[in-house]
């Protein structure tokens, strides 16, 4: 089945140092990899999405990921954490169901502590 | 852009009752698409829209569940003989008239049910 993990329910990190979100997926043919950020009472946001070239993508608020073909991995980083960045992650991938439908997974809780 | 709007924002209802949730999304936009999130998950995939057009409907959803687009414009999404089971968040989403696979969604910020 076609379907996206996260493999983290929480990630903790300090402000200042770097953050890894892991994302890995299992798709049939080539992957449409998204990520989504969800602050508290408010609607999910588009970060970055992965279609075709460059394996390290750059999107909104400093993030970037990473996709490893070998690997199905797509992970989300950051050189250096904020505070503000606290919030729940998705990663989703768009399939190819006749439509494109796109499916997420369960997400992942980021804190940053000061 | 105004964004994509939902109607209501909280909604508390009886087991039994019939539901009707309403999402108007970005103008320009032709792709209209319904999940359900529950507390810790992700956003389940419900259905999908382009214009008027209802292309996919999740298995998982019951006949109790049906959604409208009339005119590709606004779409309602009711909820007949509500459960307990139904409580949770109702995410409108849309997006452009680009390729779908690389456009991305654009959410409301959602209904909240709660069926007691």
């Amino acid at each position: 089945a076609q379907s996206v993990a996260q493999p983290e329910d929480q990630v903790n990190v300090a402000e200042g140092n770097p953050l890894t979100v892991k994302c890995t997926y299992s798709v049939s043919g080539n992957p449409y990899l998204f990520w989504y950020v969800q602050y508290p009472n408010r609607g999910l946001q588009f970060l970055l999405k992965y279609i075709t070239g460059d394996n390290l993508v750059k999107g909104s608020y400093g993030f970037e990921a990473e996709f490893n073909k070998s690997q199905t991995s797509f992970h989300l980083k950051k050189p250096s954490a904020l505070v503000s960045d606290s919030a729940l992650y998705f990663c989703a991938v768009s399939l190819n169901t006749g439509g494109f439908k796109t499916i997420f997974g369960a997400g992942t809780r980021l804190f940053v502590k000061a | 852009d105004t964004g994509v709007s939902q109607n209501p924002r909280h909604k508390i209802t009886k087991r039994g009752q019939n539901v009707t949730f309403r999402c108007d999304p970005i103008s320009e936009h032709n792709r209209l698409y319904w999940y359900r999130q529950t507390l810790g998950q992700g956003p389940e995939f419900l259905t999908y829209f382009q214009n008027e057009a209802q292309l996919e409907k999740s298995r998982l959803l019951s006949d109790r569940f049906s959604a409208e687009r009339p005119k590709g414009s606004f779409s309602t999404l009711e909820i007949q003989r509500t459960e307990q089971g139904d409580s949770a968040m109702y995410l409108c989403a849309s997006s452009s008239r680009g390729q779908s696979y690389n456009s991305p969604l654009h959410f409301g910020n959602g209904t909240r049910l709660t069926v007691t």
